[in-house]
């Protein structure tokens, strides 16, 4: 069964705190994504990973960065969390074949104060 | 633009009605095409997907989607509605040739006794 785990369902962080969100998965994809999710905007894509120490970015890259050291981890860095980064964050993966299915995480819900 | 739209927001339907979300989209390429459903707190679960063949697709959970390129539209169905089914659901478009989806901003669906 596929599976994708977040280490954290829950965050919270002050200002200016470095947060690490985690992102495993099990089904030996090439491909992970990380997402924010905020109301009314859908799902937006910061950062995407095609193999260990490869990455992209997304359509809303600034004040984040990311981390892939091995094949099924993926992690999402916030350098200096601020407010405006509370949020919804989403891990996805799924297999090299561009345009193939995305399986998604359970999220982890982080709340800057 | 590539863009997704689901025009309905909030969606409110009574136990064992009919239901349909949905989804129209613009993209240059032949698309693929998801429906996703996201309960209250948790991560984003496939119910189904278009890639190419048959316009009429079956998903999990007795929902399903019809694939209309003249209305560049791709409806998510289901003829009887259960109280589970009260959740968020999204629509996604991408395509062979890229890692990236766009996503709807989602529809919200009430489900009443």
């Amino acid at each position: 069964d596929v599976k994708v785990t977040q280490s954290s369902r829950y965050l919270v962080k002050r200002t200016g705190e470095k947060v690490f969100l985690e992102c495993v998965q099990d089904m030996d994809h090439e491909n992970m994504f990380w997402y924010r999710q905020d109301p009314g905007l859908g799902l937006r894509l910061i950062y995407f990973s095609y193999d260990v120490k490869m990455k992209e970015k997304g359509d809303i890259p600034e004040g984040y960065s990311v981390s892939r050291e091995k094949k099924e981890r993926f992690s999402l860095i916030l350098e200096s969390a601020s407010t405006n980064q509370t949020s919804m964050y989403l891990c996805a993966s799924s297999l090299w074949d561009p345009g193939g299915t995305q399986y998604f995480g359970p999220g982890t819900r982080l709340l800057v104060l | 633009a590539q863009s997704v739209t689901q025009p309905d927001i909030h969606i409110t339907v009574s136990e064992g009605a009919s239901l349909e979300l949905r989804c129209n989209y613009s993209y240059g390429a032949t698309p693929y095409l998801f429906w996703y459903v996201q309960s209250p707190g948790q991560g984003l679960q496939l119910l189904l997907k278009y890639f190419s063949g048959d316009t009429l697709v079956q998903g999990i959970k007795g929902f399903e989607a019809e694939f209309k390129r003249s209305q560049s539209s791709f409806n998510l169905r289901k003829p009887s509605v259960h109280w589970s089914d009260a959740a968020e659901y999204f629509c996604a478009v991408g395509a062979k040739g890229t890692y990236k989806y766009i996503f709807g901003t989602g529809t919200r669906l009430k489900v009443l006794a």
